[in-house]
């Protein structure tokens, strides 16, 4: 079975805090992606990668950047946190080939106060 | 741009009650259409992918079946624990990446 697995279940911030998330999966997939989740606004896409050292803006990406030194591991920060950044943040990944499904984590509530 | 839209946002029904989700989608060449049960809290969970108009794929009591403008997702005697969110995304043709486009999603109640 696909494993994806996120740092944190609750993380509460300050504002102007630097803020990481983590994501980790277990099934040597070279695509991961990064999606905030609220209500009325449904999935948004951040970021996503397609390989280390590679990543592309997904629709929301201000006020964030990514890094992914390894192939398992893709990182969200949140340079300077602010409390419209209070969200449910999703790590998903997937195979490169198109037609396959994305796995996700279980979610990190990001709360910034 | 590629669009998706679900309805209805949600949905009552008594366990034992059939009924259907709908995916409407508009997309520059479809990859992929996509299925996931999102519970409380919790991150989506894939239960389909369809690739082309006509194809039906089963889960226990879910059925899911694909047309060139729409999804449905047809729930037969369902149970308390069906209660989710089931959200829809598509993948279209040249998509660098992969992306999904996900629609809002249909947020299910199964009372005893």
């Amino acid at each position: 079975d696909v494993k994806v697995t996120q740092s944190s279940r609750y993380l509460v911030k300050r504002t102007g805090e630097k803020v990481f998330l983590e994501c980790v999966q277990d099934m040597d997939h070279e695509n991961m992606f990064w999606y905030r989740q609220d209500p009325g606004l449904g999935l948004r896409l951040i970021y996503f990668s397609y390989d280390v050292k590679m990543k592309e803006k997904g629709d929301i990406p201000e006020g964030y950047s990514v890094s992914r030194e390894k192939k398992e591991r893709f990182s969200l920060i949140l340079e300077s946190a602010s409390t419209n950044q209070t969200s449910m943040y999703l790590c998903a990944s997937s195979l490169p080939q198109g037609g396959y499904e994305q796995y996700f984590g279980p979610g990190t509530r990001l709360t910034v106060t | 741009e590629d669009q998706v839209t679900q309805s209805p946002e949600a949905l009552r029904l008594q366990e034992g009650e059939s009924s259907s989700l709908n995916c409407s989608y508009t997309v520059s060449g479809l990859r992929g259409l996509f299925w996931y049960r999102q519970d409380p809290g919790k991150g989506p969970e894939f239960l389909f992918t369809l690739y082309s108009a006509g194809e039906e794929k089963e889960k226990e009591r879910l059925k899911a079946t694909l047309t060139k403008k729409e999804s449905f997702l047809h729930i037969t005697a369902p149970k308390p624990e069906d209660s989710a969110t089931y959200l829809c995304a598509v993948q279209a043709r040249g998509n660098a990446g992969n992306m999904l486009t996900f629609g809002g999603g249909t947020r299910l109640m199964v009372k005893p």
